[in-house]
Parts: structure tokens; C-alpha cells; sequence
């Protein structure tokens, strides 16, 4: 089984900075990687696939980065809306198993 | 606009069963694989099963095998989780959601919150 390890846990950055968030998988996933953004009672909703290509309506100021193990979540000017729960999510194993990291909690410094 | 909805979430009391569905639209059902992913309160998500768009494999996270079976009615864009033998761990909120090439979701439903205790 492939384990996604996310860090940090919470971090803390003020309005217009940038954030800069990581996923760490146990044995390459290849660019097999998604995020997803959660807020407090909602569904997640996908922001980032194929480890760097944004989804549909998401804004460019989310960007993705990395391959085989070591994957990075930028969001380069933090808006209100953007303080939430990320989750990394690996489709790379095979008989399918799709392991989500643990999250990191984005919070307004 | 694409929509996912779960239904069957509610109180059952340990070594119990139930079904859950997701009815869906908006989209050729048919055509995507489909899974389910649960939420324990407080805690992040975990993978609980797949379904190919026709049905073909099934795949089941090991914490629930022989246990859930996911299926699906291709007929009338429904989607389901029979989950038998179940336990207090098994408390969260249960999402459906629609994949993209069985990788990745880029739809959710809003979940159905299925509480086992006695």
C-alpha cells in the first residue's frame, strides 16, 4: 500500500501571501496525483490532477508541481475563500487503491 | 450541471446492515467508473470502494472486504453500497463520486452520515 504523508498538519499564513503546501508518497505514484480542497460541511472539490494541471474553473492562482514522490500544492496569493482543509490523493497503485493524504489545515495568521 | 446524491445514511446498531445509493445526473452515468470515499467525524478521507463504468472489477480498501459490496444499476444512473457486519469504526459520512478514467473525482455528492452504535 502506498502511504501519502501531507506536512504540515496546519499551517498558518496571512491574506495575499503565498502558501506552499507538500504530499509525500511512499514509492513513486509518477505524476498519478490530485488534490482537493474541503471547507467545514462540504464535499471535497477537485483543484489539481495529473500532479500540475488545474480543473475546470479553478483559479490559476492554485499551481501544482512534482512527480514520483515529492508533490507541492502553491497557492500564490492567498484569498479569504482559500482557508480550508487540502487533501493529496495518489491513483498510481495497482489493483487500485486510492490512498488521500491526512490533509493539511490552511489557516488565516 | 452534473449532480450526485446520497441517500440511505442513518443510525443502525453494530452487526447490522445498510444500503446506501447515489442517485446521478447530469452526466452518461454509464460511461464512468465511479467510488465511494467515507469521512470519520473529525478525520480526513478515506477510499472505501470502486466500480468500473460497466460494472466489470470492483475494488474494496482492505478495511471493509468482505463486508461492502458496491454495485450499480447502469439503467437508472444509481449507484450503491451494501455495507453489511458493521461496526463502530465504520461511523463517517459516506461520499459517492464520479471519476475520470477510475483516477481521479471531479464530481462529489454532498454525503449521507451513517452512525453505528448501540
Amino acid at each position: 500500500e502506498i502511504v501519502m504523508t501531507q506536512s504540515p498538519a496546519t499551517l498558518s499564513v496571512s491574506p495575499g501571501e503565498r502558501a506552499t503546501l507538500s504530499c509525500r508518497a511512499s514509492q513513486s505514484v509518477s505524476s498519478n496525483l490530485a488534490w482537493y480542497q474541503q471547507k467545514p460541511g462540504q464535499a471535497p472539490r477537485l483543484l489539481i490532477y495529473g500532479a500540475s494541471t488545474r480543473a475546470t474553473g479553478i483559479p490559476a492562482r492554485f499551481s501544482g508541481s512534482g512527480s514520483g514522490t515529492d508533490f507541492t500544492l502553491t497557492i500564490s496569493s492567498l484569498q479569504s475563500e482559500d482557508f480550508a482543509l487540502y487533501y493529496c490523493q495518489q491513483y498510481n497503485d495497482w489493483p487500485p487503491e486510492y490512498t488521500f493524504g491526512q490533509g493539511t489545515k490552511l489557516e488565516i495568521k | 450541471q452534473v449532480q450526485l446524491v446520497e441517500s440511505g445514511g442513518g443510525v443502525v446498531q453494530p452487526g447490522r446492515s445498510l444500503r446506501l445509493s447515489c442517485a446521478a445526473s447530469g452526466f452518461t452515468f454509464r460511461s464512468y467508473g465511479m467510488f465511494w470515499v467515507r469521512q470519520a467525524p473529525g478525520k480526513g478521507l478515506e477510499w472505501v470502494a470502486v466500480i468500473w463504468y460497466d460494472g466489470s472489477n470492483k475494488y474494496y480498501a482492505d478495511s471493509v472486504k468482505g463486508r461492502f459490496t458496491i454495485s450499480r444499476d447502469n439503467s437508472n444512473n444509481t449507484l450503491y453500497l451494501q455495507m453489511n457486519s458493521l461496526r463502530t469504526e465504520d461511523t463517517a459520512v459516506y461520499y459517492c463520486a464520479k471519476l475520470v478514467e477510475a483516477d481521479y473525482a471531479d464530481y462529489w455528492g454532498q454525503g449521507t452520515l451513517v452512525t453505528v452504535s448501540s
